[in-house]
């Protein structure tokens, strides 16, 4: 599984747009990019997948380069709620239903 | 609703003392997990079951055991609990069937073993 690099934390405040980049130098062909949200005490929620360009739901979009190296979680007008560690992982679209690798993640902070 | 049920949500035991942490989901996946997450060491798989009665060590599969009887149940078992496996638990099912393989984690168990 390829391993995966992210900020340790970010700043925010109400009504911005969050973007959190994850680098990923060394995916494989067949991996996909996986993020997952995780509040305090909480079990980890996945927030989107993709393999390649962009990608979007009612939640974030993920924008992926064409050489997928890395790979952008961007979060519309956050609110206070979006406090939270965000987690990308990469794998196999098997390796990715089961074994998931989770780094250290991302602490986004949101202010008022 | 879709869940993944996990009980007890807390616990205190005394070391050596054998207990069971059950886990069950209600979306017929396949695939079901055992996390555990520690401060600074973010969170680590622990055992893994691909259908029933098909399980695999994950990452830190020593001091526990699990079984896959039934699809739905995926129960994470400490024969002699240890203070080092105070932890937050937290179990996983999805399915590879689906288009986005997205795997639904239950609410947590806080096990505080003295």
């Amino acid at each position: 599984l390829a391993k995966t690099t992210q900020p340790i934390s970010m700043d925010s405040y109400e009504g911005q747009e969050v973007n959190i980049t994850c680098s990923h130098n060394n995916i494989a062909t067949n991996d996909y990019i996986t993020w997952y949200q995780q509040f305090p005490s909480q079990g980890p929620r996945f927030i989107i997948q993709g393999y390649k360009t962009k990608v979007t739901n009612e939640v974030a979009s993920l924008f992926i380069p064409a050489d997928r190296k890395s790979s952008t979680l961007s979060l519309p007008r956050v609110s206070l709620s979006d406090t939270a560690v965000y987690y990308c992982l990469v794998g196999s679209r098997m390796d990715s239903s089961y074994k998931l690798i989770f780094g250290s993640g991302t602490r986004l902070l949101v202010r008022p | 609703e879709a869940q993944v049920t996990q009980n007890p949500r807390y616990l205190i035991t005394v070391t050596g003392k054998k207990l069971t942490v059950t886990c069950s989901q209600n979306m017929n996946h396949e695939y079901m997990s055992w996390y555990r997450q520690d401060p600074g060491l973010g969170l680590r798989q622990i055992y893994y079951s691909m259908n029933v009665e098909v399980t695999d060590k994950g990452d830190v599969p020593e001091g526990y055991k699990v079984s896959r009887k039934e699809k739905r149940n995926f129960p994470l078992i400490l024969e002699s609990p240890s203070p080092n496996q105070t932890s937050l638990y937290f179990c996983a099912s999805s399915s590879p069937t689906l288009s986005n393989t997205e795997a639904f984690f239950g609410q947590g168990t806080r096990l505080t073993v003295v």
